[in-house]
């Protein structure tokens, strides 16, 4: 089953616009994780935030985490053509074992 | 170390074949997962290994369904009597054990079932 939702499902814009995905999710979280797929490909992990938290940046990643809303968001600032790809947020219980539960994803397109 | 590998690229099969996919992990890490992803839509888990044991399934995974990772290396995803509902995407990753931390994926299998 899916733990995340992303928010939009699609989103197009322009090379140099930022991008902004938001993720809701319903349990208890260990940790957030965005990841992003290129078209047939495996997953490639992009950025990892604790439930303590609240905001992580990486190059021109920046993730926010609300535990309290359940919700997470991911801006790609000066976005790129290569930035096209789907987005994932995938939730780490407080279970053992690091189980990740995927949402269904955002697809980016990144114009010229 | 390359990364996760995963063999073979693509699959195609008959209803009612049997299929084995190989997942090659990275070879310091010893948590093992396999994931099915179908179009549109995000992985859904499978079942996890740490070192050899396998320590979760999910009810995704029927009868027909059997994975093993024997000595705690690579490891082994069969379907048996496939159906037209068991094509996907499989994919495996591979993460270190203690604390937190990403998952690497392998390429994923995809397996169309005529």
């Amino acid at each position: 089953s899916q733990q995340g939702e992303e928010d939009p499902q699609a989103l197009s814009i322009q090379e140099g616009e930022n991008a902004t995905m938001n993720c809701s999710y319903k349990t208890s979280i260990n940790n957030l994780q965005w990841y992003r797929q290129n078209s047939g490909r495996g997953l490639v992990h992009l950025i990892l935030i604790r439930s303590n938290e609240r905001e992580k940046h990486s190059g021109r990643l920046r993730v926010t985490l609300d535990t309290s809303k359940k919700s997470s968001s991911l801006l790609i600032t000066a976005s790129r053509a290569a930035d096209t790809a789907s987005y994932f947020c995938a939730t780490g219980g407080t279970g053992g074992g690091n189980k990740l539960t995927f949402g269904t994803g955002t697809q980016l397109k990144v114009e010229l | 170390d390359t990364g996760v590998s995963q063999n073979p690229r693509h699959k195609i099969t008959k209803r009612g074949q049997n299929v084995t996919f190989r997942c090659d992990p990275i070879s310091e890490h010893n948590r093992l997962y396999w994931y099915r992803q179908t179009l549109g839509q995000g992985p859904e888990f499978l079942t996890y290994f740490q070192n050899e044991a396998q320590l979760e399934k999910s009810r995704l995974l029927s009868d027909r369904f059997s994975a093993e990772r024997p000595k705690g290396s690579f490891s082994t995803l069969e379907i048996q009597r496939t159906e037209q509902g068991d094509s996907a995407m499989y994919l495996c990753a591979s993460s270190l054990t203690q604390g937190t931390y990403g998952y690497t994926f392998g390429s994923g299998t995809r397996l169309t079932v005529v």
